[in-house]
């Protein structure tokens, strides 16, 4: 079957990193998304790996290694808005995205 | 990125009555839209995938008689909420990608909060 593995909820300081990992295994592999979801709202699209290795776009860095079914998300300079749930979702064979249940991040002052 | 516009926000009404929501890309052609539920500190269900022209493919235990989806156009896809229960209550999102078979970004739309009393 078809499963993603994340923490639940993860707590980092404002001006720390955090990194959120992600394990997954899915029936086939066409890349990797990472999604921010504050609540009560919509996705919003934060990375995309379909290759090995570290993808960085300023605070928001993403790594990949597909012979593990392994991700993170690393966040640097962690800001107030960040508290959000983060959301790792592989694209299977057929091109759709599986989800998981998300982490949520808290960040304290 | 591109835009994708749902509507409504949020809508409240009465158990047995019909809602409709609507999901439009405003900058660029949807070949696929897709419909997502979410309940409270849940991971995003897919509902159905749409593709213009044709009819939904629904995802196992989904109602396609409950849950109408129409794509009648590149822009546009509505689903169609009928004889609504309280627990249809839930976030509804949609998600248009540009391309078919590639691995494009998903566009989400704002969502939409159902309440159904």
């Amino acid at each position: 079957g078809q499963n993603i593995d994340q923490p639940t909820e993860m707590t980092a300081t404002e001006g720390a990193i955090v990194q959120i990992n992600c394990t997954y295994q899915t029936s086939g592999f066409n890349g990797l998304f990472w999604y921010q979801q504050h609540a009560g709202e919509a996705p919003t699209f934060l990375s995309y790996n379909v290759l090995d290795g570290l993808e960085e776009k300023g605070r928001f860095s993403s790594f990949l290694s597909r012979s593990k079914g392994y991700s993170y998300l690393l966040l640097k300079e962690l800001q107030m808005k960040d508290s959000a749930s983060y959301l790792c979702a592989p694209m299977d064979s057929n091109y759709q995205l599986i989800w998981g249940a998300g982490t949520k991040l808290i960040i304290k002052p | 990125g591109a835009v994708v516009s749902q509507h409504p926000s949020w809508v409240i009404c009465k158990s047995g009555t019909s809602v409709k929501i609507e999901c439009r890309s405003l900058d660029f052609q949807a070949t696929t839209m897709f419909w997502y539920r979410q309940f409270p500190k849940q991971s995003l269900m897919l509902m159905a995938t749409s593709n213009e022209g044709s009819k939904a493919t629904y995802e196992q235990g989904v109602e396609k008689d409950k849950f109408l989806i129409n794509h009648a156009s590149l822009t546009l896809s509505t689903l169609t909420v009928t004889s609504a229960h309280p627990e249809d209550s839930s976030f509804y999102i949609c998600s248009a990608r540009t391309g078919f078979g590639d691995a494009t970004e998903a566009f989400f739309g704002q969502g939409t909060r159902l309440t159904v009393v």
